[in-house]
Protein backbone atom coordinates (compact mmCIF):
# COMPACT_ATOMS: atom_id res chain seq x y z
CA UNK A 1 0.00 0.00 0.00
CA UNK A 2 1.96 2.87 -1.16
CA UNK A 3 -0.55 5.94 0.27
CA UNK A 4 0.15 9.02 -0.90
CA UNK A 5 3.25 9.55 -3.73
CA UNK A 6 4.87 12.42 -4.90
CA UNK A 7 6.93 13.36 -7.63
CA UNK A 8 9.61 14.80 -7.59
CA UNK A 9 11.36 15.10 -4.80
CA UNK A 10 13.27 17.81 -5.80
CA UNK A 11 13.47 20.62 -8.55
CA UNK A 12 14.71 23.65 -9.20
CA UNK A 13 13.25 25.51 -11.89
CA UNK A 14 14.09 28.84 -14.21
CA UNK A 15 11.84 31.70 -13.99
CA UNK A 16 9.33 31.22 -16.37
CA UNK A 17 9.47 27.96 -16.83
CA UNK A 18 5.95 25.50 -16.42
CA UNK A 19 6.29 21.87 -14.59
CA UNK A 20 3.59 20.01 -13.25
CA UNK A 21 4.02 17.74 -9.62
CA UNK A 22 2.84 15.04 -9.61
CA UNK A 23 0.46 13.29 -6.90
CA UNK A 24 -1.23 9.73 -6.92
CA UNK A 25 -2.94 7.97 -3.71
CA UNK A 26 -4.45 4.54 -3.89
CA UNK A 27 -6.77 4.68 -1.03
CA UNK A 28 -9.68 5.63 -3.24
CA UNK A 29 -9.94 8.93 -1.04
CA UNK A 30 -12.62 11.43 -2.79
CA UNK A 31 -10.58 14.58 -1.12
CA UNK A 32 -7.53 15.66 -1.89
CA UNK A 33 -5.35 18.47 -1.76
CA UNK A 34 -1.95 20.35 -2.20
CA UNK A 35 -0.22 22.63 0.15
CA UNK A 36 2.84 24.73 0.05
CA UNK A 37 4.85 25.46 3.36
CA UNK A 38 7.04 28.26 3.58
CA UNK A 39 9.43 29.18 7.03
CA UNK A 40 7.07 31.01 8.95
CA UNK A 41 3.91 30.57 7.22
CA UNK A 42 3.30 26.87 7.75
CA UNK A 43 0.88 24.94 5.44
CA UNK A 44 -1.43 27.05 3.45
CA UNK A 45 -3.93 25.43 1.01
CA UNK A 46 -3.64 25.53 -2.66
CA UNK A 47 -6.01 24.13 -4.48
CA UNK A 48 -8.37 20.97 -3.56
CA UNK A 49 -10.63 18.82 -4.54
CA UNK A 50 -13.46 16.43 -3.39
CA UNK A 51 -13.58 14.15 -6.55
CA UNK A 52 -12.87 13.18 -10.12
CA UNK A 53 -13.85 16.48 -12.24
CA UNK A 54 -14.05 18.69 -9.32
CA UNK A 55 -11.20 21.32 -8.21
CA UNK A 56 -11.78 24.50 -6.08
CA UNK A 57 -9.66 27.44 -4.85
CA UNK A 58 -7.72 27.63 -1.49
CA UNK A 59 -5.71 30.53 0.42
CA UNK A 60 -3.28 30.66 -2.29
CA UNK A 61 -4.51 29.65 -5.81
CA UNK A 62 -2.58 32.12 -7.62
CA UNK A 63 -0.20 30.85 -10.15
CA UNK A 64 -1.61 27.19 -10.28
CA UNK A 65 -3.48 24.84 -11.89
CA UNK A 66 -5.33 21.84 -11.09
CA UNK A 67 -7.17 19.09 -12.49
CA UNK A 68 -8.96 15.66 -11.49
CA UNK A 69 -9.48 13.68 -14.58
CA UNK A 70 -9.47 10.61 -11.88
CA UNK A 71 -9.93 9.75 -8.24
CA UNK A 72 -5.76 8.61 -7.89
CA UNK A 73 -4.48 11.42 -8.97
CA UNK A 74 -4.27 15.38 -8.55
CA UNK A 75 -1.48 17.06 -10.61
CA UNK A 76 -0.56 20.61 -9.67
CA UNK A 77 0.78 22.72 -12.69
CA UNK A 78 2.87 26.19 -12.12
CA UNK A 79 2.06 28.00 -15.02
CA UNK A 80 4.89 30.23 -15.42
CA UNK A 81 7.28 29.53 -12.56
CA UNK A 82 8.19 32.52 -10.36
CA UNK A 83 10.94 32.70 -7.51
CA UNK A 84 8.02 33.49 -5.12
CA UNK A 85 6.78 29.90 -5.56
CA UNK A 86 10.06 28.46 -4.31
CA UNK A 87 8.62 26.26 -1.44
CA UNK A 88 8.07 22.76 -0.10
CA UNK A 89 4.66 21.61 -1.61
CA UNK A 90 2.72 18.61 -0.08
CA UNK A 91 -0.20 17.16 -1.91
CA UNK A 92 -2.36 14.88 1.17
CA UNK A 93 -5.89 12.53 0.32
CA UNK A 94 -8.65 11.99 2.74
CA UNK A 95 -12.09 10.29 2.87
CA UNK A 96 -14.68 12.49 2.47
CA UNK A 97 -16.74 11.61 5.92
CA UNK A 98 -16.33 12.49 9.53
CA UNK A 99 -13.57 12.01 11.78
CA UNK A 100 -10.84 10.58 9.41
CA UNK A 101 -7.76 11.24 8.78
CA UNK A 102 -5.15 12.82 6.61
CA UNK A 103 -2.19 11.22 4.39
CA UNK A 104 0.55 13.36 3.45
CA UNK A 105 2.69 12.71 0.20
CA UNK A 106 6.69 13.33 1.30
CA UNK A 107 6.71 16.40 -0.30
CA UNK A 108 8.31 18.21 -3.11
CA UNK A 109 10.65 20.69 -2.75
CA UNK A 110 10.83 23.02 -5.08
CA UNK A 111 13.81 26.01 -5.90
CA UNK A 112 13.01 28.63 -8.84
CA UNK A 113 16.47 30.49 -9.65
CA UNK B 1 -14.97 30.15 6.28
CA UNK B 2 -13.59 27.95 8.86
CA UNK B 3 -10.31 28.97 10.23
CA UNK B 4 -8.04 27.58 12.73
CA UNK B 5 -5.54 29.39 14.87
CA UNK B 6 -2.66 27.69 16.15
CA UNK B 7 -0.26 29.23 18.65
CA UNK B 8 2.61 29.93 19.18
CA UNK B 9 3.79 29.74 15.66
CA UNK B 10 7.68 28.70 17.71
CA UNK B 11 8.47 27.35 20.78
CA UNK B 12 12.33 26.67 21.86
CA UNK B 13 12.33 25.19 25.16
CA UNK B 14 15.46 23.21 27.08
CA UNK B 15 15.27 19.51 27.20
CA UNK B 16 13.29 18.70 29.90
CA UNK B 17 10.60 21.51 30.03
CA UNK B 18 7.30 21.29 29.11
CA UNK B 19 6.34 22.49 26.41
CA UNK B 20 2.00 23.72 24.65
CA UNK B 21 0.78 24.02 21.77
CA UNK B 22 -2.80 25.33 21.71
CA UNK B 23 -5.58 25.36 18.55
CA UNK B 24 -8.61 27.64 18.27
CA UNK B 25 -11.38 27.56 15.76
CA UNK B 26 -13.75 29.86 14.93
CA UNK B 27 -17.18 27.30 14.81
CA UNK B 28 -17.70 24.57 16.52
CA UNK B 29 -15.57 21.15 14.86
CA UNK B 30 -16.55 17.56 14.64
CA UNK B 31 -13.19 16.56 15.74
CA UNK B 32 -9.67 17.89 16.07
CA UNK B 33 -6.38 15.90 14.53
CA UNK B 34 -3.17 16.16 15.44
CA UNK B 35 -0.15 15.54 13.05
CA UNK B 36 3.56 15.76 13.87
CA UNK B 37 6.16 16.65 11.01
CA UNK B 38 9.75 15.98 12.24
CA UNK B 39 12.36 18.46 10.30
CA UNK B 40 12.49 17.55 6.86
CA UNK B 41 9.69 14.99 6.92
CA UNK B 42 5.87 15.41 5.92
CA UNK B 43 3.34 15.72 8.61
CA UNK B 44 2.00 12.67 9.92
CA UNK B 45 -1.17 11.52 12.26
CA UNK B 46 -0.89 11.29 15.72
CA UNK B 47 -4.51 11.21 17.11
CA UNK B 48 -8.09 12.25 17.00
CA UNK B 49 -10.51 14.09 19.36
CA UNK B 50 -14.05 13.58 19.06
CA UNK B 51 -15.69 14.29 22.17
CA UNK B 52 -16.29 17.25 23.86
CA UNK B 53 -13.89 17.74 26.70
CA UNK B 54 -12.06 14.47 25.62
CA UNK B 55 -8.41 13.83 26.59
CA UNK B 56 -5.98 11.67 25.50
CA UNK B 57 -2.56 10.54 26.90
CA UNK B 58 0.48 9.20 24.61
CA UNK B 59 3.40 8.35 26.65
CA UNK B 60 4.54 11.96 27.73
CA UNK B 61 1.60 13.86 25.31
CA UNK B 62 -1.55 14.98 26.33
CA UNK B 63 -4.38 16.03 24.35
CA UNK B 64 -7.54 17.97 24.60
CA UNK B 65 -10.21 18.84 23.38
CA UNK B 66 -12.49 21.88 24.83
CA UNK B 67 -16.11 21.38 26.20
CA UNK B 68 -17.12 23.90 23.53
CA UNK B 69 -15.25 21.67 20.53
CA UNK B 70 -13.60 24.82 19.87
CA UNK B 71 -10.01 24.66 21.20
CA UNK B 72 -7.45 21.50 21.66
CA UNK B 73 -4.25 21.91 22.97
CA UNK B 74 -1.31 19.48 23.15
CA UNK B 75 0.81 19.42 26.14
CA UNK B 76 4.40 17.38 25.75
CA UNK B 77 6.04 16.64 29.03
CA UNK B 78 9.45 17.02 29.81
CA UNK B 79 10.40 17.04 26.27
CA UNK B 80 13.28 15.55 24.57
CA UNK B 81 15.04 15.96 21.28
CA UNK B 82 13.24 13.36 19.64
CA UNK B 83 10.15 15.72 20.11
CA UNK B 84 11.64 18.32 17.58
CA UNK B 85 9.32 19.04 14.40
CA UNK B 86 6.37 20.78 14.20
CA UNK B 87 2.84 19.91 15.20
CA UNK B 88 -0.16 20.61 13.23
CA UNK B 89 -4.11 20.58 14.47
CA UNK B 90 -6.60 19.84 12.43
CA UNK B 91 -10.49 20.49 12.27
CA UNK B 92 -13.10 19.35 10.35
CA UNK B 93 -17.23 21.26 11.38
CA UNK B 94 -18.83 24.04 10.20
CA UNK B 95 -20.94 21.74 7.85
CA UNK B 96 -18.01 20.65 6.02
CA UNK B 97 -15.78 16.97 5.24
CA UNK B 98 -12.66 19.43 4.18
CA UNK B 99 -10.29 19.67 6.99
CA UNK B 100 -8.79 23.03 7.95
CA UNK B 101 -5.26 23.04 9.06
CA UNK B 102 -3.94 25.37 11.80
CA UNK B 103 -0.33 27.04 10.69
CA UNK B 104 1.51 24.51 12.98
CA UNK B 105 3.85 25.10 15.80
CA UNK B 106 7.40 24.37 15.39
CA UNK B 107 9.16 22.93 18.41
CA UNK B 108 12.87 23.60 18.90
CA UNK B 109 14.58 21.61 22.07
CA UNK B 110 17.64 22.33 23.18
CA UNK B 111 19.94 20.18 24.74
Amino acid sequence: NAGVTQTPKFQVLKTGQSMTLQCAQDMNHEYMSWYRQDPGMGLRLIHYSVGAGITDQGEVPNGYNVSRSTTEDFPLRLLSAAPSQTSVYFCASSRLRWNTEAFFGQGTRLTVV
Amino acid sequence: GQQVMQIPQYQHVQEGEDFTTYCNSSTTLSNIQWYKQRPGGHPVFLIQLVKSGEVKKQKRLTFQFGEAKKNSSLHITATQTTDVGTYFCAGQGGGSYIPTFGRGTSLIVHP
